[in-house]
């Protein structure tokens, strides 16, 4: 079975980069998964942050774009974020999750949804 | 972004009854839609992928219908595990977004 555990700082002060990694333990790492950042305020609820492949191939929020950089780290089956500048605003629950694939009965598409998530990381940003 | 809407944003409920809420997509997605149940303190939980596909495990109590930008969650005879808050998620466009969720609460 597939668990994720997260771990990293828990309280940063504005401007400051927020760093968090998530190992996978269980199940493969490679193959046709993405593995995927999301954040979730009271405020502005879930947000996808991003994602990244065995490969280090990403994906990632336009809005956050510019602040953020996901790296993989295939023979410890772990994949990090990190997020610079950070201010009070970003002050969230910060969840690891993977995304798989899948392919319907008689149908030609492929779906994506997250399936395993980490148990989540407080972190709150104030000077 | 496609802006993903959730209603009600909460209801009240008794066990064993049957609840339905909804999610709009701003434009079409398809079926490119997934519902999560999350708890308080926990992280999000798969229930249903491609809007209507089953997640391994999930009760059969639950089921999704829709596509396009309409889609509803039911949830058939409400058990105790089910007051949670319900979130829908499109995987349509790259950039995924999320309702802003919909709370089940004991009437």
């Amino acid at each position: 079975q597939v668990q994720l555990q997260q771990w990293g700082a828990g309280l940063l002060r504005p401007s400051e980069t927020l760093s968090l990694t998530c190992a996978v333990s269980g199940g493969s790492f490679s193959s046709s998964y993405y593995w995927t950042w999301i954040r979730q305020t009271p405020g502005k609820g879930l947000e996808w942050i991003g994602d990244i492949n065995h490969s280090g191939g990403t994906n990632y929020n336009p809005s956050l774009k510019s602040r953020v950089t996901m790296s993989v780290d295939t023979s410890n089956r772990q994949f990090s974020l990190r997020l610079s500048s950070v201010t009070a605003a970003e002050t969230a629950v910060y969840y690891c999750a993977r995304r798989t694939m899948s392919q319907l009965p008689f149908n030609y598409n492929y779906y994506y949804y997250m399936d395993v998530w980490g148990e989540g990381t407080t972190v709150i940003v104030s000077s | 972004d496609i802006q993903m809407t959730q209603s009600p944003s909460s209801l009240s409920a008794s066990l064993g009854d049957r609840v339905t809420m909804t999610c709009r997509a701003s434009q079409s997605i398809g079926s490119y839609l997934n519902w999560y149940q999350q708890k308080p303190g926990k992280a999000p939980k798969l229930l249903i992928y491609a809007a209507s596909s089953f997640q391994s495990g999930v009760p059969s109590r639950f089921s999704g219908s829709g596509s396009g930008t309409d889609f509803t969650l039911t949830i058939n005879s409400l058990q105790p595990e089910d007051f949670a808050t319900y979130y829908c998620q499109q995987s349509y466009s790259s950039l995924w977004t999320f309702g802003q969720g919909t709370k089940v609460e004991m009437k």
